[in-house]
């Protein structure tokens, strides 16, 4: 174990809804990235949270947005969901934004339908 | 483009050596990682390269030229719980992590 966990593991959702995942981050972690991994590809990377602040993000439309709490926990928020939403969303954390070995939680499956 | 390209499968035998490749194109090279994936679990991580050269870790290494944009991974003394998806992930200067989409790996015996 990582010591990495999110919340919920499974998720179903309407097309059009909102959705919020959760991840705590190992004990003395302060970034988190997030990722999104559809079925037998590798993760695509979303963005990164150093000390609350968003220090770097990939290719994803606004309506991904993220926080990070003071504690160094971190919530993705997906509006709108499409149904190519659908997939595996992992969270990373490390100590430094400049990390070299990061962290993984087990992941939210969420579906859209 | 900016792409990450590994091959699909891979197939080997309990106790062989086995050399997964990624060859990578970037704008801004931060480092290149190697991760072990599960099937349905999460990613793990085995490897760190940001100078040339070869990182050595037990059974496995890693290896690194910026010059050619490639990097190996290689897993000596395979066992059947080194069967596995093997991820290669660059870091780009604007902290995007980019990953290959993986090399399934299946060790038999």
């Amino acid at each position: 174990e990582t010591g990495v966990t999110q919340s919920p593991t499974h998720l179903i959702k309407t097309r059009g809804q909102q959705v919020t995942l959760r991840c705590s981050s190992q004990s003395g972690h302060n970034t988190v990235s997030w990722y999104q991994q559809a079925l037998g590809q590798g993760p695509q990377f979303i963005f990164q949270y150093y000390r609350e602040e968003e220090n770097g993000r990939g290719n994803f439309p606004p309506r991904f947005s993220g926080l990070q709490f003071p504690n160094y926990s971190s919530e993705l928020n997906v509006n709108a969901l499409e149904l190519d939403d659908s997939a595996l969303y992992l969270c990373a954390s490390s100590w430094g934004w400049v990390n070299t070995e990061a962290f993984f939680g087990q992941g939210t499956r969420l579906t859209v339908v | 483009g900016q792409n990450i390209d590994q091959p699909t499968e891979m197939t080997a035998t309990e106790g062989a050596i086995v050399q997964i490749n990624c060859t990578y194109q970037t704008s801004g090279f931060n480092g290149l990682f190697w991760y072990q994936q599960h099937a349905g679990e999460a990613p793990t991580f085995l490897s760190y390269n940001v100078l040339d050269g070869l990182e050595e870790k037990g059974r496995f290494s890693s290896f690194l030229s910026r010059s050619k944009g490639y990097s190996y991974l290689l897993l000596k003394e395979l066992q059947m719980k080194d069967s596995a998806s093997y991820l290669c992930a660059v870091r780009e200067n604007n902290n995007d992590m980019r990953f290959g989409a993986g090399t399934r790996l299946t060790v038999k015996p």
